[in-house]
């Protein structure tokens, strides 16, 4: 199995533009989460789907960050417009509900760059 | 969830066993323990987990105590590639249907 992956592995973009962040889990997961990584703020969680649903989106910061999972091997997090404070490593991970373990595999993140 | 406790950081000598302690003083009786760990730049990557027994894997052994009240993670023989920061989590049930919040952990270092 190839894992989580996320594209791009790198972003710079100016302030204003709209980014978006593109993650396929792992085929058979159902669960899809997306988180952020800062120095300032360590790991913080967006939001989280199941079944393509989203279950909980307390975590996205403002109106300017929206998620989809259109499908069950595709989800999107989209920052419009976007601001320098973006910036930081999202990462995507995935997990089967109900699974033995519970256990999340992550993808190796993209890198953001608002200037 | 509960919150977990973990001293900022550590270091250990290679080839020694590395123990990592966490502290979750408040934890449920229906909460699980978590470890993960971060290797620079790359996304957590999952360890271990157990409700009241000890567990291990090929990677780790995690000792609860009987309280539960808190928890040590063991690499047996640590070398350089354990070099990570090593996170404690507890979480409501082993499903994925709870979510994961990550606290700021322990970076372990491990030197030659």
């Amino acid at each position: 199995d190839a894992g989580v992956i996320q594209s791009p592995r790198h972003e710079v973009t100016e302030m204003g533009q709209e980014v978006t962040l593109r993650c396929k889990p792992i085929s058979g997961h159902n669960s899809l989460f997306w988180y952020r990584q800062t120095m300032m703020r360590g790991l913080e969680l967006l939001i989280y789907f199941n079944n393509n649903v989203p279950i909980d989106d307390s975590g996205m910061p403002e109106d300017r960050f929206s998620a989809k999972m259109p499908n069950a091997s595709f989800s999107t997090l989209k920052i419009q417009p976007s601001e320098p404070r973006d910036s930081a490593v999202y990462f995507c991970a995935s997990s089967q509900l109900a699974s033995g373990t519970g256990s999340y595999t992550f993808g190796s993140g993209t890198r953001l760059t608002v200037v | 969830d509960a919150k977990t406790t973990q001293p900022p950081s550590m270091d250990c000598a290679e080839g020694r066993a590395a123990n990592l302690p966490c502290n979750h003083s408040t934890i449920s009786g229906n909460e699980y323990v978590y470890w993960y760990r971060q290797i620079h730049s790359q996304g957590p990557q999952y360890i271990i987990h157990g409700l009241k027994n000890n567990e291990t894997n090929e990677m780790a052994s995690l000792i609860i105590t009987e309280d539960r009240k808190s928890s040590t993670l063991i690499l047996p023989h640590a070398t350089l590639r354990d070099t990570a920061v090593y996170y404690c989590i507890v979480r409501v049930g082993s499903s994925s249907a709870s979510k994961i919040i990550f606290g700021s952990g322990t970076r372990l270092s491990i030197r030659p």
